[in-house]
């Protein structure tokens, strides 16, 4: 079984500043790591995903996530937020080993002000 | 395209009513997914179809019903839901060629169930 730890419920910033929202996952098994925004009234979107390669993974928006094995993390950061950031953030796993069942954290809400 | 279409946007209903939930994607996915999340939560896993065929049925309670009529079309029949029903209901959907494969789910925008 997995689980996903997302510590902070909430985490307020001043636009232009550097955010960095945290994950950390338990798991027995090997694991994709992938990390949704959730903007209000609205459905998850991608943001980006691990699969393998390369531990620094890029995706939309300007954002960016670091897989560490070793401390079982994959924190999500953007060098410079936006009002339109504002979301909530929601980091999954899902096994290797297939199965196609995410397992989501409690997410972490971004807020951005000016 | 990653676009998965659901509709109603909202939908308000009585506990005796019947209603469905419609979900289509053209993107020739061969897995789909209903999920049910409640505000401030994750969303929480009630189905998934592969191939067409239900193979995880989340111990969701009967009154919900979950039909895949083809490849690109996945429903969720409502009948004699309770108050506690109501919660943003998002589809998915992956490729999935087998449930072996693990691969990338792609959301809908929701429908948002109010249950009176």
């Amino acid at each position: 079984a997995q689980s996903v730890t997302q510590l902070d419920s909430q985490v307020p910033v001043f636009e232009e500043a550097p955010v960095e929202l945290r994950c950390n996952y338990s798991s027995s098994v090997s694991v994709y790591l992938f990390w949704y925004v959730q903007y209000p009234n609205q459905g998850l979107q991608l943001l980006l995903k691990y699969l393998s390669g390369s531990t620094l993974v890029k995706g939309i928006n300007g954002f960016e996530a670091e897989f560490n094995k070793s401390q079982t993390s994959f924190h999500l950061r953007k060098p410079s937020v936006h009002i339109s950031d504002t979301a909530e953030y929601f980091c999954a796993v899902s096994p290797t080993g297939g199965g196609n069942k995410l397992t989501f954290g409690t997410g972490t809400q971004l807020k951005v002000e000016l | 395209d990653t676009e998965v279409t659901q509709t109603p946007k909202h939908l308000v209903m009585g506990m005796t009513n019947k209603k469905s939930l419609k979900c289509e994607q053209h993107m020739g996915h061969r897995a789909m997914y209903w999920y049910k999340q409640k505000a401030k939560k994750p969303p929480e896993l009630m189905f998934v179809y592969s191939y067409e065929k239900l193979s995880i049925n989340e111990s969701v309670p009967s009154r919900f019903s979950p039909e895949c009529p083809n490849s690109s079309l996945l429903n969720l029949h409502l009948h004699a839901l309770q108050p506690e029903d109501s919660a943003l209901y998002l589809c998915a959907s992956s490729q999935a060629a087998t449930l072996a494969d693990t691969d990338t789910q792609y959301f809908g925008p929701g429908t948002r169930l109010t249950v009176l």
